[in-house]
C-alpha cells in the first residue's frame, strides 16, 4: 500500500476562494482524521470519522470548514471562503479501529496551504 | 477537553541523552504515544505505552509514565543528528461512542548539535 495520500502537496490561493484538500486512506482502515498544524497552535484535531460517519467535528474552526467521506477510502476537507488565517499544513491520518494496540495513526505528507 | 502540553524546544549535543516531557489532563487515557515528524513530512509513530505501565524501553528510546502526575517523558539515548525533528506526545482519551481520537501536544522541536 502506498500509505495515506494527500493532494495537493502545496496550494496557494487568494482570499475568498474555495479550497478543497483531498485524502486517500490506507486500504482497510476505517478511521480518518484531519489535523491542522501551525507554529502557534501546534497540531489540532479538526474532525474525525469512523466508518464514514463524522464522530467529532468540535475542532472545525467555523462554518467555512466542511469535511466529507463520500466512500470508505476517500475524504475531502473544504474551506469556503478561505482566509489568510487558514494558512497552515493540513494533515490527514487513517487507522484501524477498534483493534489495539495496532491503533497507530498513519499520516499523509500533508498539504501546505497558503492563503494570500 | 483534553489538554496536552509540551515544551517547544530542546537542544542537545550529539551523543548526549535527550529527555522530552509531556503533561496531560485526562486521566482516562489508556494509551499514550510518541510520534516523530521530520522536516517536510507527516508524523510517524515512534512508540507507545499502556497506561498500566510505568516504563517501556525500545532500543535507544525509554518512555516513562507517571500516572499520578499525568506526566509522560521520552528519553533518547546517544542522540544523533538524525534524531533532529519535532516530537509529539499524543493521548487517546476515548469517547462514549466507543471510538477514539488522538489528541496531540504542541510538539517539541529537538535540535542536535554536532
Amino acid at each position: 500500500d502506498a500509505g495515506v495520500i494527500q493532494s495537493p502537496r502545496h496550494e496557494v490561493t487568494e482570499m475568498g476562494q474555495e479550497v478543497t484538500l483531498r485524502c486517500k486512506l490506507i486500504s482497510g482502515h476505517n478511521s480518518l482524521f484531519w489535523y491542522r498544524q501551525t507554529m502557534m497552535r501546534g497540531l489540532e484535531l479538526l474532525i474525525y470519522f469512523n466508518n464514514n460517519v463524522p464522530i467529532d467535528d468540535s475542532g472545525m474552526p467555523e462554518d467555512r470548514f466542511s469535511a466529507k467521506m463520500p466512500n470508505a477510502s476517500f475524504s475531502t476537507l473544504k474551506i469556503q471562503p478561505s482566509e489568510p488565517r487558514d494558512s497552515a499544513v493540513y494533515f490527514c491520518a487513517s487507522s484501524h479501529t477498534p483493534a489495539r494496540p495496532n491503533t497507530e495513526a498513519f499520516f499523509g505528507q500533508g498539504t501546505r496551504l497558503t492563503v494570500v | 477537553g483534553e489538554d496536552v502540553e509540551q515544551s517547544l524546544f530542546l537542544s542537545v549535543r550529539e551523543g548526549d541523552s535527550s529527555v522530552i516531557n509531556c503533561t496531560y489532563t485526562d486521566s482516562s487515557s489508556t494509551y499514550l504515544y510518541w510520534y516523530k515528524q521530520e522536516p517536510g513530512a507527516g508524523l510517524q509513530l515512534l512508540t507507545y505505552i499502556f497506561s498500566n505501565m510505568d516504563m517501556k524501553q525500545d532500543q535507544r528510546l525509554t518512555v516513562l509514565l507517571n500516572k499520578k502526575d499525568k506526566h509522560l517523558s521520552l528519553r533518547i539515548a546517544d542522540t544523533q543528528t538524525g534524531d533532529s525533528a519535532i516530537y509529539f506526545c499524543a493521548v487517546d482519551p476515548g469517547t462514549t461512542s466507543g471510538t477514539y481520537k488522538y489528541i496531540f501536544g504542541t510538539g517539541t522541536r529537538l535540535k542536535v548539535l554536532a
